[in-house]
């Protein structure tokens, strides 16, 4: 059946170790988005794609990195760049620019 | 700076009455609006949708109203049940191909049985 996955669920990672998260979709949507949740905060935008080969930078790219090789796959790479990197990740996808389809979320811990 | 907020962390609520969720937006812009369901540890599940050229949409139990003029919107959800117990979050965004959402900071509904 369709979806989205992410994995793994949790992640564990030691500081200044660079980490890539995965993320599936066999929906057959173009839009692909990475977002970070942190406590009493919404939903961050990390980085958007609309197409293969093409993403944007969302309110918060600084440290991550991602690519869209393929339509189905957008990993994210939390570099030793990301000051902050524990936190919730959520990946959506979209066939338009309307309702986003989400995974189940990856939960990071660098300690 | 926060676009979307959601001015009210917690909501309580008595199963079978009216839970009211509240959003407010900032960008003038803004032309959609989504409500998203998130249980914890999950990925939040799409609920209901409005565009700007309406003010109210109802899908069974839920019914968003949308007040473009004081840029609010709301979520009802009629009767309430204990089920709905979630984090509830409103997004927005420029009906614009390429364009984002932004979150709000979410709501988190209790209905008591």
């Amino acid at each position: 059946d369709g979806g989205i996955t992410q994995s793994p669920k949790y992640l564990f990672r030691k500081e200044g170790q660079n980490v890539t998260l995965s993320c599936e979709q066999n929906l057959n949507h173009d839009a692909m988005y990475w977002y970070r949740q942190d406590p009493g905060q919404g939903l961050r935008l990390i980085y958007y794609s609309q197409i293969v080969n093409d993403f944007q930078k969302g309110d918060i790219a600084e440290g991550y990195s991602v690519s869209r090789e393929k339509k189905e796959s957008f990993p994210l790479t939390v570099t030793s760049a990301q000051k902050n990197p524990t936190a919730f990740y959520l990946c959506a996808s979209s066939p338009s620019n309307y309702e986003q389809y989400f995974g189940p979320g990856t939960r990071l811990t660098v300690t | 700076d926060q676009q979307v907020k959601q001015n009210s962390p917690s909501l309580s609520v008595q199963e079978g009455r009216i839970s009211i969720l509240n959003c407010d937006y900032t960008n003038s812009m803004f032309d959609y609006f989504l409500w998203y369901k998130k249980y914890p540890a999950e990925g939040p599940t799409f609920l209901i949708s409005i565009s700007s050229i309406k003010d109210k949409n109802e899908d069974g139990r839920f019914t968003v109203f949308l007040n473009k003029s004081a840029k609010h919107l709301s979520l009802h959800i009629v009767p309430s049940q204990p089920g709905d117990s979630a984090v509830y979050f409103c997004a927005a965004s420029p009906v614009v191909v390429g364009n984002q959402f932004y979150f709000g900071t979410g709501t988190s509904l209790t209905v008591i049985p």
